[in-house]
């Protein structure tokens, strides 16, 4: 079955970095397009960013763009979440999820908690 | 900047019908859109019922269908029951690798 596990969440300071794992199992890796969408405290869920399924590209929400870098590594089955230049309104939990037909979100990790304060 | 727009509330009766929408402020949602439906309890992360406008995620019950209504997706739940109590949001796929989620619908079933 489909497993996502993600990690590396805590507490940092602003403008520091933060780097996220999603671990990926029960699936062809390279075969599906990845997420990132994350939920601030009582708030809803944003979209943050896409790997295609080959890689070959990445788009970012603009609240992100710049700051942050999605990326994957094929040989663990891990999709990364480089965080740069952290403000206080990147507070949130951040899921990583995977695509089910192309242009969706089907699968979802239960998610780590980033929370950026000084 | 376009927004998603979803109703900020709902109730329904225990067994009843109900019809959340997902729309655009400016335009009408198609099935290009890829409209996704999520339910979410607090403390837990997001579940999938429907993705591609009306394909149920594995082993979402039938009583949820999407579909596309009136220029706007929609999720409708038939025979609604006290857990379906939950929020609910949908997504878009806005074209350019971009996707935007709407500010979500709570559901209470009362």
């Amino acid at each position: 079955q489909v497993q996502l596990v993600e990690s590396g969440g805590g507490v940092v300071q602003p403008g520091r970095s933060l780097t996220l794992s999603c671990a990926a199992s029960g699936f062809t890796f390279t075969s599906f397009g990845m997420h990132w969408v994350r939920q601030a405290p009582g708030k809803g869920l944003e979209w943050v960013a896409v790997i295609w399924y080959d890689g070959s590209k990445k788009c970012y929400a603009d609240s992100v763009k710049g700051r942050f870098t999605i990326s994957r590594d094929i040989s663990k089955n891990t999709l990364y979440l480089q965080m740069n230049s952290l403000r206080a309104e990147d507070t949130a939990v951040y899921y990583c999820a995977r695509a089910e037909s192309g242009n969706d979100l089907n699968y979802w990790g239960q998610g780590t908690l980033v929370t950026v304060s000084s | 900047q376009t927004v998603v727009t979803q109703e900020p509330s709902f109730s329904v009766s225990p067994g009843g019908t109900v019809t959340l929408t997902c729309g655009l402020s400016s335009g009408s949602v198609s099935t290009s859109y890829y409209p996704s439906w999520y339910q979410q309890t607090p403390g837990q992360a997001p579940r999938t019922l429907i993705y591609s406008t009306n394909t149920r995620s594995s082993g979402v019950p039938d009583r949820f269908s999407g579909s596309i209504l009136e220029n706007k997706a929609a999720l409708t739940i038939t025979g609604a029951q006290a857990d379906d109590e939950s929020d609910y949001y949908c997504v878009l796929y806005m074209g350019s690798g971009i996707w935007v989620f709407g500010g979500g619908t709570k559901l209470t079933v009362l």
